[in-house]
């Protein structure tokens, strides 16, 4: 079946530091990746996605390439700041008729000032 | 955006009694909405997806007399906690679809969650 694999963290990082929380995924066919975040006190929202290899989404700063060959969609932020601590969920969703999506454990992040 | 809104917020209830979780798309049909549950320092855990006008589709043990789903309009799914135990004490969120006409954008709208505490 479909897994996604991802650090637990927690990832405590200085603000403007660089960020790298590492995906990857295992899945039949051509699935689409997301990351979705989740702020304190707060449901989950849709981060940035791709739905083919090679694509890059991008939002608010942060970066994440399908890398079908390495199975990942690495999540990367140049400078993060205070208001990115935040709990990350790498997340794919199968191709076809019934698109289940498949979440990670999820990653803690907490930047410090 | 889409916006998915989900009530109550917390709960504490004794143990035996039901408890009714509701999820409502705010501004957006939602034909199928899912129901997942979130342990601590785990991932989401996909209980059942919920269709509009039909049964819903539990995951592989997940008891369907214990979590009652009804998807009784495109923007009402219900889950109820039957006969609740410590045990189901957790954190519950639903989702919904959004389909932009002729296309699937796949992405999930997410509720606020609930934390369900039964004593």
């Amino acid at each position: 079946g479909n897994s996604v694999t991802q650090m637990e963290g927690p990832v405590t990082l200085s603000e403007e530091a660089f960020l790298t929380i590492n995906c990857t995924y295992t899945a039949t066919g051509y699935p689409s990746l997301f990351w979705y975040v989740q702020y304190p006190g707060e449901g989950l929202q849709l981060l940035l996605k791709a739905t083919k290899a090679d694509d890059k989404g991008s939002n608010k700063g942060f970066e994440a390439t399908y890398r079908k060959e390495t199975t990942s969609f690495h999540l990367e932020k140049g400078s993060v700041q205070v208001s990115d601590s935040a709990v990350y969920f790498c997340a794919l969703m199968n191709s076809g008729g019934y698109q289940k999506v498949t979440f990670g454990i999820g990653t803690k992040l907490q930047v410090i000032p | 955006g889409a916006v998915v809104s989900q009530h109550p917020s917390r709960v504490i209830c004794k143990s035996g009694t039901s408890v009714k979780i509701e999820c409502r798309s705010l501004d957006f049909q939602a034909t199928t909405m899912f129901w997942y549950r979130q342990f601590p320092k785990q991932s989401l855990m996909l209980m059942a997806t919920s269709n509009e006008g039909s049964k819903a589709t539990y995951e592989q043990g997940v008891e369907k007399d214990k979590f009652l789903i009804n998807h009784a309009s495109l923007t009402l799914s219900t889950l109820t906690v039957t006969s609740a135990h410590p045990e189901d004490s957790s954190f519950y969120i639903c989702s919904a679809r959004a389909w932009a006409e002729g296309a699937n954008t796949g992405e999930l709208f997410f509720g606020e969650g609930s934390r369900l505490t039964v004593l």
